[in-house]
């Protein structure tokens, strides 16, 4: 059953924890990417990873941090340094056609609450 | 000026209306555009991808591209309750890794 699997799907932090967020995807897709939405919001982009061992800041980096080890598994992790890090967290991954296509396809989210 | 954006609704048509949804974005070279669909608490859903000037269908979707107007529309025919969501329109941004840009999104209500 191919597809990108997030856990967990709820996840609850108190201030000043450090909590880690998974992503594993067996699409053989090389580009992963985290996401975070808030309510009422569009999708911004926190850090993207487009080969094993490489990844870049998005526009929300500060108070998160990735590593990129496998090419199926993208773990992002909230640090303390992220004031406010209640929101929805969407990993995706993107697939390159042979036709050039840049299509994105995304997990089911994690939902992070700060208590 | 947002570099996608999206009249944020709810946009409310009748079972069985065309739902038309709208997207302008910044972008002048950009080539490649999305149309996700994103039910409450879930996470968006690729329905429709758009490259090319013109029209792309697919079922009861149609997804209509105009660069040098830079907008991108999406039509829903025969619209259904079930078709109640936001719907979220993409970018990619020229250049670079690839980076999708989304607008806030619009949320469409279909009542019976």
């Amino acid at each position: 059953d191919g597809g990108i699997t997030q856990s967990p799907k709820y996840l609850f932090r108190k201030e000043g924890q450090n909590v880690t967020l998974s992503c594993e995807q067996n699409l053989n897709h090389d580009a992963m990417y985290w996401y975070r939405q808030d309510p009422g919001q569009g999708l911004r982009l926190i850090y993207y990873s487009q080969i094993v061992n490489d990844f870049q800041k998005g526009d929300i980096a500060e108070g998160y941090s990735v590593s990129r080890e496998k090419k199926e598994s993208f773990p992002l992790t909230v640090t303390s340094a992220q004031k406010n890090p209640t929101a929805f967290y969407l990993c995706a991954s993107r697939h390159t056609g042979t036709s050039g296509s840049v299509e994105q396809f995304f997990g089911p989210g994690t939902r992070l609450t700060v208590l | 000026q947002k570099e996608v954006e999206q009249n944020s609704g709810p946009l409310s048509v009748p079972e069985g209306a065309i739902a038309s949804l709208n997207c302008t974005y910044s972008d002048r070279v950009s080539q490649s555009f999305f149309w996700y669909r994103q039910y409450s608490g879930k996470s968006p859903e690729l329905i429709m991808s758009i490259y090319s000037n013109g029209d792309k269908e697919d079922g009861r979707f149609t997804a209509q591209l105009n660069k040098a107007s830079q907008y991108v529309s999406l039509l829903i025919r025969d619209s259904q309750p079930s078709d109640s969501a936001t719907y979220l329109c993409a970018v990619l941004l020229s250049g670079g890794y690839n980076k999708l840009i989304f607008g806030a999104g619009t949320r469409l209500a279909v009542h019976p």
